[in-house]
């Protein structure tokens, strides 16, 4: 699975828009780009994936560019529940065996800030 | 529908004693992963287990961890002579064997945390 690398930390006004952005330059032709986040004290939380169309669900919408190098993971109206570690993760779906090769670097911190 | 079940959630031993920490996937889950998280760093990869199987432990250390998935109970992640560096927080994982690109690849549960006195 190819490496992403993502900011350290980010800020955000509560009811703002988030905008959280991963390089993944390395991506091959068939591996989707997945997100997750990590709320304190908590277990990784599964948010949206997507392949090279833009993707929207009740959590999140992705913008992945053309090139499919990079990606924005968008949270439209962001709340203090949002505060967390937001984990951008390239890889090969379909295969169980394929989740132990996921790397998972150090995310973004996000502080969405009332 | 359960999520993916740990315990305990917290577990304090004294270095020398011996950790058992138990994960039940989601039903119908015969593929769990350990993790381990230490603080301020991203989730590590530890062992990868299917049904009385270890298909891949790369990740774990070779000396007094080991792990298990019997054909009945949970999975028990076990760690015998507990030092200092080994607390961290504990993280199981469950999924199907097959799936398509739903999102539903990995579900985690709420993660044990060790603290070794």
């Amino acid at each position: 699975d190819a490496k992403t690398t993502q900011p350290t930390s980010m800020d955000c006004a509560e009811g703002r828009a988030a905008n959280l952005p991963c390089n993944h330059s390395t991506i091959s032709g068939n591996e989707y780009v997945y997100w997750y986040r990590q709320i304190h004290s908590q277990g990784p939380q599964y948010i949206i994936h997507g392949l090279k169309n833009n993707e929207t669900n009740e959590m999140a919408s992705l913008i992945i560019t053309e090139d499919r190098k990079s990606s924005t993971l968008i949270l439209p109206h962001a709340t203090l529940r949002d505060t967390a570690v937001y984990y951008c993760i390239v890889r090969v779906p379909y295969n169980a065996g394929n989740n132990r090769k996921l790397i998972w670097g150090l995310g973004t911190s996000l502080a969405v800030n009332p | 529908n359960a999520g993916v079940m740990q315990n305990p959630r917290h577990l304090v031993r004294r270095r020398g004693q011996e950790a058992r920490l138990r994960c039940s996937p989601m039903k119908g889950h015969s593929h769990v992963y350990w993790y381990r998280q230490l603080p301020e760093e991203g989730l590590k990869f530890m062992v990868y287990l299917q049904k009385e199987n270890i298909i891949d432990e790369s990740g774990m250390p070779k000396e007094r961890f080991s792990a298990e998935f019997p054909k009945e109970g949970p999975s028990i992640l076990r760690i015998q002579q507990v030092v200092r560096g080994d607390s961290a927080a504990y993280f199981c994982a469950s999924s199907p064997r097959h799936f398509g690109t739903a999102g539903g690849e990995l579900f985690f549960g709420e993660g044990s945390r060790l603290t070794v006195l």
